[in-house]
C-alpha cells in the first residue's frame, strides 16, 4: 500500500503565477488534511476535506487559496496570484476514519515564490 | 488557537544515554494527543495516538505517557541511538483537527 502521494516535491513560482498541489491519500483513506509550514514555524492546519466536500478551511487563508478533493483524482491545493508569503511546505495528509483522527503524511511540496 | 506546548526545543544527547522531553495541552475537552517523528526530508512519522489519562504506549526504546487532568504528556527515548535524531512533534486532537506543538529536536551524538 503506497503511501501519501504529493507532486510536485519542489515548486518555484514568480509572483502573480499560480501554484496547484496535488495530493494522492492512501488507498482506502476518504479524508485529506492539508498543512502548511511557514519558515520557522510549525505546521499548521489549513483544510480538512473529504470526497466531494470541504469539512474544514478555517486555517486558509480567505483570498487566493481553494481546495478540492474530486471524486475521482487526486486533492488538489490551488494559490492563485502566488506571493512571496506564500513561500513553505505544503503537507498532505490522510486517514481512513475520523476516530481518534490518525494522519498519515505525505513528503510535501517545498513552494518558493521568487 | 489551540495551545500546544513543547520543551525543550532541542536537546543534544550522547549514544547510549536516554532522554525525555514534554508537551503540554489544553486540558480541557481533551479526545487524543498524538505523537509523531519527523526526519530531515521525510514525512512526519506516527509514533502513538493517546486517548486515555494514564496511558502508556511503547515502540521499541521510545515510549509515551499521559495525563490529560493536568495536560502534559512525555515522550522517553532509551539507550539513544544516532538513528533516533529527529524533530518530535505532539499534536493535540480537537474536533479532527490537529494542532501541532513546535517540535524537540533530537541529536545523538555518537
Amino acid at each position: 500500500n503506497a503511501g501519501v502521494m504529493q507532486n510536485p516535491r519542489h515548486l518555484v513560482r514568480r509572483r502573480g503565477q499560480e501554484a496547484r498541489l496535488r495530493c494522492s491519500p492512501m488507498k482506502g483513506h476518504s479524508h485529506v488534511y492539508w498543512y502548511r509550514q511557514l519558515p520557522e514555524e510549525g505546521l499548521k492546519f489549513m483544510v480538512y476535506l473529504q470526497k466531494e466536500n470541504i469539512i474544514d478551511e478555517s486555517g486558509m487563508p480567505k483570498e487566493r487559496f481553494s481546495a478540492e478533493f474530486p471524486k475521482e483524482g487526486p486533492s488538489i491545493l490551488r494559490i492563485q496570484q502566488v506571493v512571496r508569503g506564500d513561500s513553505a511546505a505544503y503537507f498532505c495528509a490522510s486517514s481512513p476514519r475520523l476516530e481518534f483522527g490518525e494522519q498519515f503524511f505525505g513528503p510535501g511540496t517545498r513552494l518558493t515564490v521568487l | 488557537i489551540l495551545n500546544v506546548e513543547q520543551s525543550p526545543q532541542s536537546l543534544h544527547v550522547q549514544e547510549g544515554d536516554s532522554t525525555n522531553f514534554t508537551c503540554s495541552f489544553p486540558s480541557s475537552n481533551f479526545y487524543a494527543l498524538h505523537w509523531y517523528r519527523w526526519e530531515t526530508a521525510k514525512s512526519p512519522e506516527a509514533l502513538f495516538v493517546m486517548t486515555l489519562n494514564g496511558d502508556e504506549k511503547k515502540k521499541g526504546r521510545i515510549s509515551a505517557t499521559l495525563n490529560t487532568k493536568e495536560g502534559y504528556s512525555y515522550l522517553y527515548i532509551k539507550g539513544s541511538q544516532p538513528e533516533d535524531s529527529a524533530t518530535y512533534l505532539c499534536a493535540f486532537l480537537n474536533d479532527y483537527k490537529l494542532s501541532f506543538g513546535a517540535g524537540t529536536t533530537v541529536t545523538v551524538r555518537a
